[in-house]
């Protein structure tokens, strides 16, 4: 299975910061990669998929880039509804697999 | 609006079984694959089984094949998982969600989820 490794585990930040979340492939995957919003009690949220294609409604503070091993999920200015728990996923093999998680928090 | 109501966790012995449902409305379901996926208490999202959108083929991770089986009808608009000898480390929130896209061979994002159905495994 490809290994996917996300960096900060935990990230402190105010409002109005620009965040930028690490995702690494132990292998490549192309640009199958997708960034979820998690936050306790309710249902993950799609964000982007392929690498940088953000979905219907998603506000356009978020975007994402990389290709390969490499990705970033950045927040150009955090909102208060922005600290939640962030996932990626790559689904370029026959088992998708996710990172562990990058709980953002207020500082 | 699309939504997905998952339904019959609960607590169960080591060894056991549960059946787990999803009930999906606001859109064409026969048209979607659709997945599941887990989280176990303080820890990741681990993607377990989805299926076509035909119910003609299933796809489980390797570690959970053979004890856990993935349905639907089509007709009502469900999506079940059954779980069998079940273990300690199975306890964990368990989401329906809907595959954003199908590829032959490949796994999938996934664009829709539930609030998840828990699953407790416990003596």
């Amino acid at each position: 299975d490809i290994q996917m490794t996300q960096s900060p585990s935990t990230l402190s930040a105010s409002v109005g910061d620009r965040v930028t979340i690490t995702c690494r492939a132990s292998q490549s995957v192309n640009n199958w990669l997708a960034w979820y919003q998690h936050k306790p009690g309710k249902a993950p949220k799609l964000l982007i998929h392929k690498a940088f294609s953000l979905e219907s409604g998603v506000p356009s503070r978020f975007s994402g880039s990389g290709s390969g091993t490499e990705f970033t999920l950045t927040i150009s200015s955090l909102q208060p509804d922005d600290f939640a728990t962030y996932y990626c996923q790559q689904y370029n093999t026959y088992s998708a697999t996710f990172g562990q998680g990058t709980k953002l928090e207020i500082k | 609006e699309v939504q997905l109501v998952e339904s019959g966790g609960g607590l169960v012995q080591p060894g056991g079984s549960l059946r787990l449902s999803c009930a999906a409305s606001g859109f064409t379901f026969s048209n979607y694959w659709m997945s599941w996926v887990r989280q176990a208490p303080g820890k990741g999202l681990e993607w377990v089984a989805t299926i076509r959108n035909d119910g003609s083929e299933n796809f489980y991770v390797d570690s959970l094949k053979g004890r856990f089986t993935i349905s639907r009808d089509n007709a009502k608009n469900s999506l079940s998982l059954q779980l069998t000898r079940l273990r300690a480390e199975d306890t964990a929130l368990y989401y329906c969600a809907r595959a954003g896209d199908y590829r032959s061979g490949y796994s999938t994002y996934f664009d829709y989820w539930g609030q998840g159905s828990l699953v407790t495994v416990s003596s």
